[in-house]
């Protein structure tokens, strides 16, 4: 059973651009959540993505957005790049929202310049 | 507030050493609490706890949960140079995340 994939794997972009990262999740999971992780705040939900519909969200601001489509796999968008978006981003699927046990991506090394 | 709060933030072992890794919760809505090893981008999955008082054990690494005292301990014994990682626990239902344990283990 293939695992959870994310592409790409490394993204170096400019600041006020944007971006697009994709989250195949394994085979069956319905359930699509996005993660960021920085050194200094450790992991950090974005949303939730469960049969195409956020489920969830976490504190971050609106140029972060996401969407999930009708096959589960997910996109994760982040318009007008800072240098803080700067991160490891990570998604995990799951067979049903809310969390249970997650299985992650090698996540997207994002670096912004 | 739903928080997770992870202990020690960081340690140095030898190896063959016994560790133990905290992780206390004060959540809404609990449903599980996992625990994760990450090494270099990928957490991967260790436990899942629901029950209090049920140890959870995997070759050398061992888990337990105590829902009335909301925490969780992760042991791990005779421990390796591979051991050598950031332990991460969270809690579902959102998968509240704790900062992380970043353990080294001196061979």
């Amino acid at each position: 059973k293939a695992g959870v994939t994310q592409t790409p794997r490394y993204l170096i972009k400019t600041r006020g651009q944007q971006v697009t990262l994709s989250c195949s999740p394994i085979s069956g999971h319905r359930s699509v959540s996005w993660y960021q992780q920085t050194p200094g705040q450790g992991l950090q939900f974005l949303f939730e993505y469960f049969s195409e519909t956020q489920r969830n969200k976490g504190n971050f601001p609106g140029r972060f957005s996401g969407r999930q489509f009708s096959n589960s796999r997910s996109e994760m968008n982040v318009s007008t790049l800072e240098l803080g978006d700067s991160a490891l981003y990570l998604c995990a699927s799951s067979p049903y929202s809310g969390g249970t046990e997650a299985f992650f991506g090698q996540g997207t090394r994002l670096t912004v310049v | 507030e739903d928080k997770v709060v992870q202990s020690p933030l960081s340690l140095v072992v030898h190896e063959g050493d016994t560790v133990t890794l905290n992780c206390s919760y004060e959540v809404t809505n609990f449903r599980s609490l996992l625990w994760y090893k990450q090494e270099k981008k990928a957490p991967t999955f260790l436990f899942m706890l629901t029950s209090s008082g049920i140890e959870k054990k995997s070759g050398r690494l061992s888990s337990i949960l105590d829902k009335k005292e909301l925490f969780s301990i992760l042991n791990i014994t005779a421990t390796q140079t591979g051991d050598s990682a950031v332990y991460l626990c969270a809690v579902v239902y959102q998968l509240i995340w704790g900062a992380g344990t970043k353990l080294i283990i001196k061979p």
